[in-house]
């Protein structure tokens, strides 16, 4: 099915360890975003990527890094994961950054624990 | 940042019951409004997204409009079903956000007792 693929679903990191998250589109969008939900907020940006060969930071950059691949593949690493990453976060994606009319679709998250 | 406000923050209601909740967002330089379903343990999915003030949209028993002087929109559900559980977030986006940036509420957990 077309969609957001997030991998992997969980994990389990120890502190000072690094890993990254992968996402893939195959809707042929031009935008992506990584967020990250913690109980009682509300969906926090991260980074997102209007277009392939650019990224920016969003509200909560600090100790993230992404790289856009390709049209496809928007990753999300952690250099040095501390437990105040513990979150999960979800990868989404739109067709048009600049026109209003474009939802998002999102990956099916990944739950990840810092200890 | 953009400050989006959702209420109530959660909601109890038996099946059969019509229910709405709020969402309010600055009406300054305003661009869209969209709405999402969020299920337990799966992902949000889009309900509508809205752009011009007195909108209203409709997909099977749930509904939304849109008042962008006042910066508010509601989401109605006729009828509630226990399928309709879910959170509901709503999410805006002004026209300095050329770069399709969305500032989501806090959501507003659905559940419906049979």
């Amino acid at each position: 099915n077309a969609g957001v693929t997030q991998t992997p679903k969980f994990q389990v990191l120890k502190t000072g360890q690094s890993m990254t998250l992968q996402c893939a589109q195959d809707m042929n969008h031009n935008s992506m975003y990584w967020y990250r939900q913690d109980p009682g907020m509300g969906l926090r940006l991260i980074y997102y990527s209007a277009s392939e060969g650019t990224t920016d930071k969003g509200e909560v950059p600090n100790g993230y890094n992404v790289s856009r691949l390709n049209k496809r593949e928007f990753s999300l690493r952690l250099e040095s994961a501390a437990p105040s990453q513990t979150s999960v976060y979800f990868c989404a994606s739109s067709l048009r950054s600049g026109a209003p009319n474009y939802g998002y679709t999102f990956g099916s998250g990944t739950r990840l624990t810092v200890v | 940042i953009l400050n989006v406000e959702q209420s109530p923050q959660s909601l109890h209601v038996q099946e059969g019951d019509s229910t709405n909740f709020t969402c309010s967002f600055p009406s300054s330089n305003f661009y869209a409004l969209h709405w999402y379903r969020w299920e337990t343990a799966k992902s949000p999915e889009a309900l509508f997204v809205m752009t011009l003030n007195g909108d209203e949209k409709k997909k099977g028993r749930i509904s939304a409009t849109l008042n962008t002087k006042e910066g508010y929109s509601y989401l109605y559900i006729k009828g509630s079903q226990p399928e309709d559980s879910a959170t509901y977030l709503c999410a805006s986006r002004d026209r300095g956000s050329t770069l399709g940036r969305l500032y989501f509420g806090r959501g507003t957990q659905l559940t419906v007792w049979p």
